[in-house]
C-alpha cells in the first residue's frame, strides 16, 4: 500500500492567483496522477506525471494552467494558475498499486474554492 | 471512446435491504474495473476491482460484483445495507498499468437506520 500526504488540505483564494499542491508518498512510484473533482461531478484525470520527464495532459488541461512538477519518485506538485471561480474543485494526487493491476491509491485531497 | 457511466447518483435505502449499483462501461480492449468507495472525511479507497477470471469479484465488507462481458457491466452489490455503508461510491475503468483510469459520475448511497 501507499500511504500519500497531501497539502494544503483547503485554501480559499482570490482570482487571478496561483496555487500549488503539493504531495508526498511515502514509497517510490514511477507514475503519479492529479484528478480534478467538481462540484457534483467526478474525478476527472488532469495530467500523469512521471520522474524525470515532463507531465501529460488530458484533453482541455495545459501545462499553462496546471503545471506540474516531479523531482524525485515520491513527491510532485500541482500547481492552479492564474485562477478563476471555475476552478473551484477538489483536486487529488494518486499513484498507482505497482502490481500493474491499475488500482489506485489516493491523497485526502485539496479543497480550492476561489472568489 | 473510453467511458464509464453509473445509473443512479443518489440511493437512499433503510437498513438491511439490498443494494445493486449500476456501472457499465465502453473499452476497445482489455479492461480492468474497479468500485471505490468515499466516506465521508475520508480518503477514496478501492472496494474491489476485476482484472480477470471470476467474474464475480468480493471486496471488503460484505461488497461483490458481477463483470457480465455481454452487457459491459460491473454491477456493484450487497444483500444487506448498514448506515455505515453511507458513502459515494465510484466505478472506475482502466487499461493495463492504470495508465489512464476513467471514473464514472458516482453514486450517493445514504442508508436509513
Amino acid at each position: 500500500s501507499a500511504v500519500i500526504s497531501q497539502k494544503p488540505s483547503r485554501d480559499i483564494c482570490q482570482r487571478g492567483t496561483s496555487l500549488t499542491i503539493q504531495c508526498q508518498v511515502d514509497s517510490q512510484v514511477t507514475m503519479m496522477f492529479w484528478y480534478r473533482q467538481q462540484p457534483g461531478q467526478s474525478l476527472t484525470l488532469i495530467a500523469t506525471a512521471n520522474q524525470g520527464s515532463e507531465a501529460t495532459y488530458e484533453s482541455g488541461f495545459v501545462i499553462d494552467k496546471f503545471p506540474i512538477s516531479r523531482p524525485n519518485l515520491t513527491f510532485s506538485t500541482l500547481t492552479v494558475s492564474n485562477m478563476s471561480p471555475e476552478d473551484s474543485s477538489i483536486y487529488l494526487c494518486s499513484v498507482e498499486a505497482g502490481d500493474a493491476g491499475g488500482k489506485l491509491f489516493f491523497g485526502s485531497g485539496t479543497q480550492l474554492s476561489v472568489l | 471512446a473510453q467511458s464509464v457511466s453509473q445509473h443512479n447518483h443518489h440511493v437512499i435505502l433503510s437498513e438491511a435491504a439490498s443494494l445493486e449499483l449500476g456501472c457499465n462501461y465502453s473499452y476497445g480492449g482489455t479492461v480492468n474495473l474497479f468500485w471505490y468507495v468515499q466516506y465521508p472525511g475520508q480518503h477514496l479507497q478501492l472496494l474491489l476491482k476485476y482484472f480477470s477470471g471470476d467474474p464475480l469479484v468480493k471486496g471488503i465488507k460484505g461488497f461483490e460484483a458481477e463483470f457480465i462481458k455481454s452487457k459491459f457491466s460491473f454491477n456493484l452489490r450487497k444483500p444487506s445495507v448498514q448506515w455505515s455503508d453511507t458513502a459515494e461510491y465510484f466505478c472506475a475503468g482502466g487499461d493495463t498499468g492504470g495508465f489512464k483510469t476513467i471514473f464514472g459520475a458516482g453514486t450517493r448511497l445514504f442508508v436509513k437506520a
